[in-house]
């Protein structure tokens, strides 16, 4: 069974770090790229970032390109998202989800971060 | 960026009648479409990819079309569990956007 598990969620001031996890089971973690996405409360979905395969490409939205950093450790079957610089707005929801096409055919349950002062 | 522009935002539909939800790309995605389905406190479920191709375990009642900038989501009889919000989602070019929601309730 396809499990994604994130972790690393909580609250912090706005300027502060973050730093979620990922941890993947079921699956050859090796042969997918893997997306996070994120849910302000009450709001739609906003994809965040993806990472190929392999680690050696990354994308970022605008909204957080140069203030997060995606990455993962493939003997460890496990994605991580560094977030530094955090604003209220980043206060979301974030979902990781396996996939390129689509980008998320299985998604884990999410970690709240939650930015304020 | 590629503009995802769902309608309508609210659809009420009774049990057991059929549900269209439409999905508008402001430029061609070709068949790079994918719906899902979201309950309250849930994660996401991905319904259809391919603009037209069953998720692993979705019952047929769900069904997608179109292709290029304008594509569907039918349910053709409403159950109990399918009122829920739905997105669509365009995975062809950076950055990967969502429409911002169909939310189907009950009528």
């Amino acid at each position: 069974e396809v499990q994604l598990l994130e972790s690393g969620g909580g609250l912090v001031q706005p300027g502060g770090s973050l730093r979620l996890s990922c941890v993947a089971s079921g699956f050859t973690f090796t042969s997918y790229a893997i997306n996070w996405v994120r849910q302000a409360p009450g709001k739609g979905l906003e994809w965040v970032s993806t990472i190929s395969s392999s680690g050696g490409s990354t994308y970022y939205a605008d909204s957080v390109k140069g203030r997060f950093t995606i990455s993962r450790d493939n003997s460890k079957n496990t994605l991580f998202l560094q977030m530094n610089s955090l604003r209220a707005e980043d206060t979301a929801v974030y979902y990781c989800a396996r996939g390129s096409q689509p980008r998320g055919d299985y998604w884990g349950q999410g970690t709240l971060v939650t930015v304020s002062s | 960026e590629i503009v995802m522009t769902q309608s309508p935002a609210t659809l009420s539909v009774s049990p057991g009648e059929r549900a269209t939800l439409s999905c508008r790309a402001s430029q061609s995605v070709s068949s790079n479409l994918a719906w899902y389905q979201q309950k309250p406190g849930q994660a996401p479920r991905l319904l259809i990819f391919s603009a037209s191709t069953r998720a692993t375990g979705i019952p047929a009642r769900f069904s997608g079309g179109g292709s290029g900038t304008e594509f569907t989501l039918t349910i053709s009889s409403l159950q109990s569990e399918d009122f829920a919000v739905y997105y669509c989602q365009q995975y062809v070019n950076w950055p990967i956007t969502f429409g911002q929601g169909t939310r189907l309730e009950i009528k």
